[in-house]
């Protein structure tokens, strides 16, 4: 069975540094992997993805990501932080074959971007 | 274009009630799904469907119910509610299931008393 781990519950960074929130992941093959965000009191939105190609996928809002295969990580970045930014980042990653039930999700990281 | 629409928004139950969580697409997708979410654990897969007339069991199925007559609607049943199923419920499609985006309704915020 695949895993996803998300090593911090809450990460801060100052608006206009850059942040990085972690994802580690486990499963059998080439992963599928996706990065979501969600605001308060609304549902999870796509932010971006990684099937195949490139290691470094551009995302919504200046995000990006970089698949290493040899950590087993998918490090969600962004050069420059904004306050907009703060929100409840969730990882999830799917194998390359198999039913929609496995799909699954990170716990969740609390991002905080102070002004 | 609605995207995925979900009602209600806030329910109080008690213990023993049943209800209906009603969710609904607009984008012909193909795939629905429904997960709870708790504190700090993510979200965890109730149950799906890939298409009208059939559905699956996820993660979490125990306590729920679902049925999926038409491409556009997929409710979620809640038989006989217990405090453990005090949750928020996010409704989701996709057109296909592999590697294709979710996309979340607002979530329905269900408390059991």
């Amino acid at each position: 069975a695949q895993s996803v781990a998300q090593p911090e519950d809450q990460v801060n960074v100052a608006e206009g540094n850059p942040l990085t929130v972690k994802c580690t992941y486990s499963v059998s093959g080439n992963p599928y992997l996706f990065w979501y965000v969600q605001y308060p009191n609304r549902g999870l939105q796509f932010l971006l993805k990684y099937i195949t190609g490139d290691n470094l996928v551009k995302g919504s809002y200046g995000f990006e990501a970089e698949f290493n295969k040899s950590q087993t990580s998918f490090h969600l970045k962004k050069p420059s932080a904004l306050v907009s930014d703060s929100a409840l980042y969730f990882c999830a990653v799917r194998p390359p074959s198999g039913s929609a039930r496995q799909l699954t999700f990170g716990s969740g990281t609390q991002l905080t971007v102070l002004p | 274009n609605a995207g995925v629409t979900q009602t209600p928004k806030f329910r109080i139950l008690k213990i023993g009630q049943s209800m209906t969580l009603q969710c609904t697409q607009d984008m012909n997708h193909n795939y629905m799904y429904w997960y709870r979410q708790d504190p700090g654990m993510g979200l965890k897969l109730i149950y799906y469907s890939v298409g009208a007339g059939i559905t699956d069991k996820g993660e979490v199925p125990n306590g729920y119910n679902v049925s999926r007559s038409t491409t556009e609607d997929f409710p979620l049943r809640l038989e006989l509610a217990a405090p453990s199923q005090t949750s928020v419920y996010f409704c989701a499609s996709s057109f296909r299931q592999s590697t294709d985006t979710q996309y979340f309704g607002p979530g329905t915020r269900l408390t059991v008393l």
